[in-house]
């Protein structure tokens, strides 16, 4: 299975931009770059994908490496909500589309 | 746009009992994931369906756990006997697109096994 791999804990200031680091280095032509986040008590939470340019939505950003073998996660401004576990994930075209989860990253802010 | 729902919400049990989980995922969504997630640990695939076919069960252990997806819609998963270490949260999720979209994850159903 393609693995990613993150750090395992971040911390941020409030209201400041923070940058989520992911390495996907056997991620193949067709696989999508996937963010979900995962707060307490909840169900895994879509945050952003993308394949090869960067994309942005209301939540965040995507940066994805020339080579796709990294990608990095931005919020803009950190608030406490965003306070959560953070996934990177690739979905896995050839293997029916199968999303495969890490450990991901806490994601902790600071008042 | 209604979400995925899932039920129970909370369930406990005594080792060796049986319990099912049921999904339904948001309407026209035709791929079906289960997941099992422990304490502390990412969410692992179980099953996932296309319609009311599966796609790839091979992390499902398949001498106590079963799933599945009668007419392509609602989706059920069985354990029996349950043992302590399938105490775990287990999230159905349902995406409109099988190989590259957004999946949309329910909000679990977390299983206590004494």
């Amino acid at each position: 299975d393609a693995k990613t791999t993150q750090p395992n804990s971040m911390e941020s200031n409030e209201e400041e931009p923070v940058h989520l680091p992911c390495n996907h280095s056997t991620i193949s032509g067709t696989d999508y770059i996937h963010w979900y986040r995962q707060l307490p008590s909840q169900g895994p939470e879509y945050v952003i994908h993308g394949l090869t340019s960067n994309v942005n939505n209301r939540m965040a950003s995507l940066a994805i490496a020339e080579d796709r073998k990294s990608s990095t996660l931005i919020l803009h401004r950190a608030t406490l909500r965003d306070a959560a576990v953070y996934y990177c994930i690739l979905r896995i075209y050839n293997q029916g589309g199968k999303l495969i989860f890490g450990q991901g990253t806490e994601l902790s802010v600071k008042p | 746009e209604a979400g995925v729902a899932q039920s129970p919400r909370y369930k406990i049990i005594e080792k060796r009992q049986s319990v099912a989980f049921w999904c339904n995922p948001i309407s026209g969504h035709a791929t079906l994931y289960w997941y099992q997630q422990i304490l502390g640990q990412g969410p692992k695939l179980l099953i996932q369906f296309q319609n009311n076919g599966v796609v790839d069960d091979s992390q499902l252990p398949k001498d106590r756990f079963s799933a599945e997806r009668l007419k392509g819609v609602d989706s059920t998963l069985k354990i029996q006997p349950a043992k302590l270490e399938d105490s775990a949260v287990y999230l159905c999720a349902s995406s409109p697109d099988t190989h590259t979209g957004e999946l949309f994850f329910g909000e679990g159903s977390r299983l206590t096994v004494l």
